[in-house]
């Protein structure tokens, strides 16, 4: 079946902008998380939901960072006043359902966003 | 805190032959999963294999085993009959399985094949 898929693969914008990153799971998995992967180091967790809701945000880096998905299924990943230093490459993951502790987690593409 | 080590920014491996891709974890929960993940240039990260903290046996999959030594707190990863197509990096990532469902990944391992 088709993997997780993210759009769009890259994106550049200007310092201050707000960018909207999309992540569309795969189908079934209720579980849906999102990490940042900077230049030459491993992902780092940003949010993950379990459905509709958010169940662990711990990872954004600040309030300018925010996540939805009002359906359980594709989920928005908003960044308003962009900074140079949010340029990074955006990974969406997905799980099927269930405790999700050893769930595994399949990864999209990825969206790189390079802010000037 | 809960953390990932992986010593070897970059590894070279003679095609047809079996690299070791180290990783050490630290963590004081109990229960844990481990990961392994390959990341060719296309970004995509792809999953080779898992071991559960309470596996006894060592995790594998096709040509990919985990060499668990959970007293030692490590978990490598064995690529056996190197091809030139498994020329990537490589990240090994902890779960914890009882309070969190975030992965916490390892800075990688570049990995090239050589013919």
């Amino acid at each position: 079946g088709a993997g997780v898929s993210q759009t769009p693969s890259n994106k550049v914008t200007e310092k201050g902008k707000y960018v909207e990153l999309r992540c569309d799971p795969i189908s079934g998995h209720t579980a849906l998380y999102w990490y940042r992967q900077s230049l030459g180091q491993g992902p780092e967790f940003l949010i993950y939901f379990q459905g509709t809701g958010a169940a662990d945000d711990s990872g954004l880096p600040n309030d300018r960072f925010f996540a939805v998905r009002p359906e359980g299924s594709v989920s928005t990943l908003k960044i308003q006043r962009t900074e140079r230093g949010d340029s990074a490459v955006y990974l969406c993951a997905s799980s099927r359902p269930g405790t999700g502790g050893t769930d595994t987690q399949y990864f999209g593409p990825g969206t790189r966003l390079t802010v000037l | 805190a809960q953390k990932i080590t992986q010593t070897q920014p970059g590894m070279f491996v003679q095609e047809k032959e079996a690299v070791t891709l180290d990783c050490t974890y630290d963590t004081s929960d109990q229960s844990y999963g481990l990961f392994w993940y390959k990341q060719p240039s296309s970004g995509e990260m792809i999953f080779l294999i898992y071991q559960g903290s309470y596996d006894e046996q060592n995790a594998t999959e096709g040509r990919y085993s985990l060499n668990f030594q959970k007293a030692r707190k490590s978990a490598n990863l064995v690529i056996s009959a190197s091809q030139l197509g498994d020329s990537a990096m490589y990240f090994c990532a902890m779960i914890l399985t009882d309070s969190s469902y975030k992965l916490i990944f390892g800075s990688g391992t570049r990995l090239l094949v050589r013919p």
